[in-house]
């Protein structure tokens, strides 16, 4: 069955510092990948996807991620935060090209950014 | 464009009466839609997958009986929660896709909260 992981919980940055949030997924086939972001009393906005291509993905706001499929990682990078970025983060998988499967999610971090 | 939304926003209902939530997709027909759950600082937990005009696809360990789905028309779902309980306070969030598409879309999501 396809998992995803998280590395971190909780990561709490000072504005302006760098981001890199981990995320490894289980599964032996072809992936979508995707980073969702739910800010504060908000629903889930996609951030990013990767469904083929250039494994560097850019997103909105600055963010982008990189799929390195040695790594069955799509880790999430910003180079400066801001106190607008405070949320939480999903990654989260499916299997590409199948009509109607499910997107797995990962167990979200939450981003604290101090201004 | 891509727009989903949840009726309604927030419910409160009283031990062993149902409650029924609506999920539309307002600028695309959605052929598949999905029901999650979202505990407090926790990841969504998808309870169902459902396809427009056939049967929903239960996750394992999610009562069918108990979490009715009903995907009628390609721009309307409904979760109908039956004698809640309690422990059926949550987060009920709906997301869908367009034919073809392998993107989700997420509604704004239910507060449950069972008295």
């Amino acid at each position: 069955a396809q998992s995803v992981s998280q590395h971190n919980h909780h990561v709490i940055l000072s504005e302006a510092a760098s981001l890199e949030l981990g995320c490894n997924y289980s599964y032996g086939g072809t992936v979508n990948l995707f980073w969702y972001v739910q800010y504060p009393g908000q629903h889930l906005q996609l951030l990013l996807k990767y469904f083929s291509g250039d494994p560097l993905v850019k997103g909105i706001k600055g963010f982008e991620a990189e799929f390195i499929k040695s790594k069955f990682s799509f880790n999430l990078r910003k180079p400066s935060v801001q106190w607008s970025d405070t949320a939480e983060y999903f990654c989260a998988v499916n299997r590409a090209k199948t009509s109607y499967d499910k997107v797995i999610f990962g167990p979200g971090t939450s981003l604290s950014v101090i201004p | 464009g891509a727009v989903v939304s949840q009726h309604p926003s927030r419910v409160i209902c009283k031990s062993g009466t149902s409650v029924k939530i609506e999920c539309r997709s307002l600028d695309f027909q959605a052929t598949t839609m999905f029901w999650y759950r979202q505990f407090p600082k926790k990841s969504l937990m998808l309870m169902a997958t459902s396809n427009e005009g056939s049967k929903a696809t239960y996750e394992q360990g999610v009562e069918k009986d108990k979490f009715l789905i009903n995907h009628a028309s390609l721009t309307l779902s409904t979760l109908t929660v039956t004698s809640a309980h309690p422990e059926d306070s949550s987060f009920y969030i709906c997301s869908a896709r367009g034919a073809g598409r392998e993107t989700q879309y997420f509604g704004p999501g239910t507060r449950l909260l069972v008295l």
